[in-house]
């Protein structure tokens, strides 16, 4: 069955400290890869996806992932976070032939000043 | 650029009655346009699909007389919750997507309906 699984649920952290949120798919063929942050009581905004290519893609506000496609990993990474990062993050895949996006739990980030 | 916008942001009813949700692409045409719901603390579960001028599809389990989606032209698309019940009461988030935004989906703000 096609899915994604966020290994942390909640993480918290202190600023300044560095960030890795794990992302794992099960799907079967080519897939587009996003990360989608939800800061509080505000929409989802796009951070960063994965078409094709270099497999260490950069976001916005500092953030990257990178694309294992060995490992089905799309992991988030930050090397300094900030209070203003705090936020649901979420990972979702899209199948090439498909339109629709499969998201993970998400992991609730908090970041103490 | 990429914006969708949705109306109301939040709207209380009392049971029974029927509520509509409209969501704009406003600076691109949606092809598509989905319709989640998202519960607290939870991720977003989909619960249908629907292309401009064509019959929207529903994720399963998801009742499609409950859920009227109408996508009546490439920059708006409408959510019906008929005869709205308190297990209704739930954060609905439309997004968007058109070949413009190269294939990725752009979120609106979301609607809080409350069903008393």
């Amino acid at each position: 069955a096609q899915s994604v699984s966020q290994h942390n649920h909640h993480v918290i952290l202190s600023e300044a400290a560095s960030l890795e949120l794990g992302c794992n798919y099960s799907y079967g063929g080519t897939v587009n890869l996003f990360w989608y942050v939800q800061y509080p009581g505000q929409h989802l905004q796009l951070l960063l996806k994965y078409f094709s290519g270099d497999p260490l893609v950069k976001g916005i506000k500092g953030f990257e992932a990178e694309f294992i496609k060995s490992k089905f990993s799309f992991n988030l990474r930050k090397p300094s976070v900030q209070w203003s990062d705090t936020a649901e993050y979420f990972c979702a895949v899209k199948g090439y032939n498909t339109d629709k996006l499969i998201f993970g739990t998400g992991t609730r980030l908090q970041v103490f000043p | 650029g990429a914006v969708v916008s949705q109306h109301p942001s939040w709207v209380i009813c009392k049971s029974g009655t029927s509520v509509k949700i409209e969501c704009r692409s406003l600076d691109f045409q949606a092809t598509t346009m989905f319709w989640y719901r998202q519960f607290p603390k939870q991720s977003l579960m989909l619960m249908a699909t629907s292309n401009e001028g064509s019959k929207a599809t529903y994720e399963q389990g998801v009742e499609k007389d409950k859920f009227l989606i109408n996508h009546a032209s490439l920059t708006l698309s409408t959510l019906t919750v008929t005869s709205a019940h308190p297990e209704d009461s739930s954060f609905y988030i439309c997004s968007a997507f058109g070949p413009s935004v190269q294939e990725t989906q752009y979120f609106g703000p979301g609607t809080r309906l409350l069903v008393l």
